[in-house]
């Protein structure tokens, strides 16, 4: 079966670091994205990883090892508006539909 | 330019009745996707649609439909409606079909159905 785990609920302190962990099982597969989502708003893209290893894309980065069905979202100098849900979806390699998580709420204290 | 646009951002329905939502892409964007939001599920596929034509279709009953128009605009349609039917509804727009490769979804902010 298709499985993306991610932890519910998370907190950090404001300036702090935070990463943010999604495991996969899928039949397949054909890259990782990471989406951020606001309370109320859209989901927008952050990252998308195909290949091992870490994209740094300024605060943010992601981790991929598809060996172990397993990646991270790396948050650093975090901010208040950091504070929101963030995604992770699969690809499969077969139909290349996304199989998502359910999210992982992260709440930013001062 | 104008990100993806959904109609209407609310409403609330009874059970039995049904009800259309529509979606307004980016322009140029030729693929709509549909997914349903729920706390605790994650996103949930509906279907894709890609020049007028369903591509792929998620496991939803066949209450759930949709249908996308020359301009690339897109409406899904509930009939019958239920009470787990109450969920926020988002489509999502990009330039391609759905295929390998970093093809990044642009959503729109969602339609929230509330069955009583």
């Amino acid at each position: 079966g298709q499985n993306i785990d991610q932890p519910t609920e998370m907190t950090a302190t404001e300036g702090a670091i935070v990463q943010i962990n999604c495991t996969y099982q899928t039949s397949g597969f054909n890259g990782l994205f990471w989406y951020q989502q606001h309370a109320g708003e859209a989901p927008t893209f952050l990252s998308y990883n195909v290949l091992d290893g870490l994209e740094e894309k300024g605060r943010f980065s992601s981790f991929l090892s598809r060996s172990k069905g397993y990646s991270y979202l790396l948050l650093k100098e975090l901010q208040m508006k950091d504070s929101a849900s963030y995604l992770c979806a699969v690809k499969r390699d077969s139909n290349y539909q996304l199989i998502w998580g359910a999210g992982t709420k992260l709440i930013i204290k001062p | 330019k104008a990100g993806v646009t959904q109609t209407p951002r609310y409403l609330i329905k009874t059970r039995g009745q049904q009800v259309t939502l529509s979606c307004s892409p980016i322009s140029g964007h030729r693929s709509v996707s549909w997914y349903q939001q729920t706390p605790g599920q994650g996103l949930q596929f509906l279907f894709e649609y890609f020049s007028e034509t369903q591509r792929n279709k998620g496991n939803f009953p066949g209450r759930f439909s949709g249908r996308q128009f020359s301009n690339s605009r897109s409406e899904m349609n509930v009939s019958t409606l239920e009470l787990g039917d109450s969920a926020l509804y988002l489509c999502a727009s990009s330039l391609e079909l759905g295929g390998p490769g970093a093809n990044v979804l642009t959503f729109g902010a969602g339609s929230r159905l509330t069955v009583l």
